[in-house]
């Protein structure tokens, strides 16, 4: 089955940078785009970023362009979320998630999703 | 970026009730839709995809309709399983985007 764990959430400062990681198990990854989709604290589902299957087309929220860098090692079986000049206002849990095709469209799959905090 | 406005934003209903969720963006997105239930503490879970779709698993009585710019997800039948809060979502322009959400209480 299709299992989706993030890791490297924590507490952070402003201004500072944090590394996310996704261990994907349980299907064929070089098959299918890659999500990160983030929640603030008691609001909505905002979307973050895609990576296409094979790591070439990659696309991001406007709130997040410049400063985070979403990537995949399909050997590794991994996707990242590299997240710089980090601010109070990007406290969430980032979830990862597959894409149902090779690149944008339906999220058919979640993991439990890693808490960012970002505070002084 | 495409602005999806969901309505109502939340709901009171009884089991058994038809409840129907509307989801409308601000350009015409094809049938690039995906509707997704959340419950508290846990991450989304795919209901309908391409706007009409029955995920896999998905009980029968959730159905989605609508393309261009208007969507619905009905509930024929609400079961207790199912008070949650509802998203849509377009895929057909990047960024994608998320509904603001539709909370269903129970009466």
């Amino acid at each position: 089955q299709v299992q989706l764990v993030e890791s490297g959430g924590g507490v952070v400062q402003p201004g500072r940078s944090l590394r996310l990681s996704c261990a994907a198990s349980g299907f064929i990854l070089s098959n299918y785009g890659m999500h990160w989709v983030r929640q603030a604290p008691g609001k909505g589902l905002e979307w973050v970023a895609v990576i296409s299957y094979d790591g070439r087309n990659k696309y991001y929220a406007d709130s997040v362009k410049g400063r985070f860098t979403i990537s995949r090692d399909n050997s590794k079986n991994m996707v990242f979320l590299q997240m710089n000049s980090l601010r109070a206002e990007d406290t969430a849990i980032f979830y990862c998630a597959k894409d149902y095709r090779s690149e944008g469209s339906n999220l058919d799959h979640w993991g439990q999703g890693a808490l960012v905090t970002v505070s002084s | 970026a495409v602005q999806l406005t969901q309505s109502p934003s939340s709901l009171s209903a009884s089991v058994g009730d038809r409840v129907t969720i509307t989801c409308r963006a601000s350009q015409g997105v094809g049938s690039g839709l995906a509707w997704y239930q959340q419950k508290p503490g846990k991450p989304p879970k795919l209901l309908i995809h391409d706007a009409s779709s029955l995920e896999i698993g998905v009980p029968s009585r959730f159905s989605g309709s609508g393309s261009g710019t208007d969507f619905t997800l009905t509930v024929s039948s609400l079961q207790p399983e199912d008070f949650a809060t509802y998203y849509c979502q377009q895929f057909y322009f990047f960024p994608l985007t998320f509904g603001g959400g539709t909370k269903v209480e129970i009466k």
